[in-house]
């Protein structure tokens, strides 16, 4: 039972242009949601949050929307440099849990030079 | 550095060989929490803890794996008599005691086990 999915498994974007990663959940007890990027052979690091009484949070070129009527989220990374090449992960947390996380499956995102 | 340690970084046994996977987190960190991530998917949680107590294993197979935080010394993750299946990388993250702004756990680099 995915409880956090991430539909696109890869996604391919010009450099300069907006990426945009996709992700929906199951889960109404999620009130906290948060994304990850992973590089190959290393392990995740976190890049941006959103708490669910929230819709929108921004930090730099990271920009995440939450829309908790159809349990989904999503990721606008604008302008796409090469270097934001990396599998990203979106992660949510239950209200009341033990603060471990659920993750997506992940989107690998190539900005082309 | 201050950063969340693993070793090794690299282990490979054969079927049936026990493996132990060690994790120092972050300084300050009190809580513990490892995840395996099979090839091609992505994290799946395994279990929390804190100094000496296991706080959630939902997410332990139920045998062959253990897990430990003892008072004095990394974290250490057990499999024994592993399979081929085993073959995964191992990431551990921490967290400090008290709710951070972002909630956010923080990741090591993971150890790479392969099974021959």
């Amino acid at each position: 039972d995915q409880q956090v999915k991430q539909n696109s498994p890869s996604l391919s974007v010009q450099e300069g242009r907006i990426s945009i990663l996709n992700c929906d959940y199951t889960n109404s007890m999620f009130d906290y949601f948060l994304w990850y990027k992973k590089y190959p052979a290393e392990g995740p690091t976190f890049l941006i949050s959103i708490s669910s009484i929230k819709d929108k949070n921004e930090d730099g070129r990271f920009t995440v929307f939450l829309n908790k009527s159809a349990k989904h989220l999503s990721l606008h990374i604008v302008p796409s440099q090469p270097g934001d090449s990396a599998v990203y992960f979106c992660a949510a947390r239950a209200s009341g849990s033990a603060r471990q996380l659920t993750f997506g499956s992940g989107t690998q995102l190539t900005v082309l030079p | 550095n201050a950063g969340v340690m693993q070793n090794p970084r690299h282990l490979v046994r054969r079927r049936g060989q026990e493996a132990r996977l060690r994790c120092s987190p972050m300084k300050g960190h009190s809580h513990v929490y490892w995840y395996r991530q099979l090839p091609e998917e992505g994290l799946k949680f395994m279990v929390y803890l804190q100094k000496e107590n296991i706080i959630d294993e939902s997410g332990m197979p139920k045998e062959r794996f253990s897990a430990e935080f003892p008072k004095e010394g990394p974290s250490i993750l057990r499999i024994q008599q592993v399979v081929r299946g085993d073959s995964a990388a191992y990431f551990c993250a921490s967290s400090p005691g008290t709710q951070t702004n972002t909630g956010e756990l923080f990741f090591g680099e993971g150890s790479r086990l392969t099974v021959l």
